[in-house]
């Protein structure tokens, strides 16, 4: 079956644009987390949603935002781009509530903001 | 909220030796840890877990143990391959519920060299 796909995979933005990235879970796969990954930081969570809610929300401002479709399909938004935001955004898979499995990550999208 | 600590940061083995890694972590309501592999361009993939009740768990080459008194797990890569160099992120979940969110918190990865 299909994986986890992000689109795209590279992305280079300039300071104070914004940017929306994209993600499809497997199919049948309810709940979507985002991730941040930097060399520094590790991997640190944005958000998660399911069913179109967001669920739970990481340490990260305003300008980091998300949104997800009645097919599952989300979206994460970053507006006013800075610097420190060029980072490999991952996006997890996850059945939902209830499965208490490990995440399926897609290959990311490495955005590089100059 | 759950921190978790991953050591060595970078393993350097010779091919066939073995190879471990460590992680510690605080929470002790955390009942479910999976060990990631990501390899250069990819995104993290999943490759063994071991759940709160489970002492050790075994996949062909590689096997987790846990310690749930101590709050430590371990990986294990035993008869090591070039193929096994990645980077190796140990995770751990504190906040998972029937009708709560999913998060899992994860240490900061140990870059795993094997040398032919």
């Amino acid at each position: 079956k299909a994986g986890v796909t992000q689109t795209p995979r590279y992305l280079i933005k300039t300071r104070g644009q914004q940017v929306t990235l994209s993600c499809s879970p497997i199919s049948g796969h309810r709940s979507v987390s985002w991730y941040q990954q930097t060399p520094g930081q590790g991997l640190q969570f944005l958000f998660e949603y399911f069913s179109e809610t967001q669920r739970n929300k990481g340490n990260f401002p305003g300008r980091f935002s998300g949104r997800q479709f009645s097919n599952s399909r989300s979206e994460m938004n970053v507006s006013t781009l800075e610097l420190g935001d060029s980072a490999l955004y991952l996006c997890a898979s996850h059945r939902g509530p209830g499965d208490n499995y490990g995440y399926t990550f897609g290959s990311g999208t490495r955005l590089t903001v100059v | 909220g759950e921190n978790v600590e991953q050591h060595p940061s970078t393993l350097s083995v010779q091919e066939g030796d073995s190879a471990v890694i460590k992680c510690t972590y605080s929470d002790s309501a955390s009942n479910y840890f999976p060990w990631y592999k990501q390899e250069l361009g990819k995104g993290p993939q999943l490759i063994i877990d071991i759940r709160s009740n489970v002492g050790e768990k075994k996949d062909q080459r590689i096997a987790v143990t846990l310690n749930k008194t101590a709050k430590h797990f371990s990986l294990h890569i035993t008869e090591t391959q070039p193929e096994d160099s990645a980077v190796y992120f140990c995770a751990a979940n504190p906040k998972y519920s029937g009708a709560g969110s999913y998060q899992l918190t994860f240490g900061k990865g140990t870059k795993l060299s094997v040398i032919p």
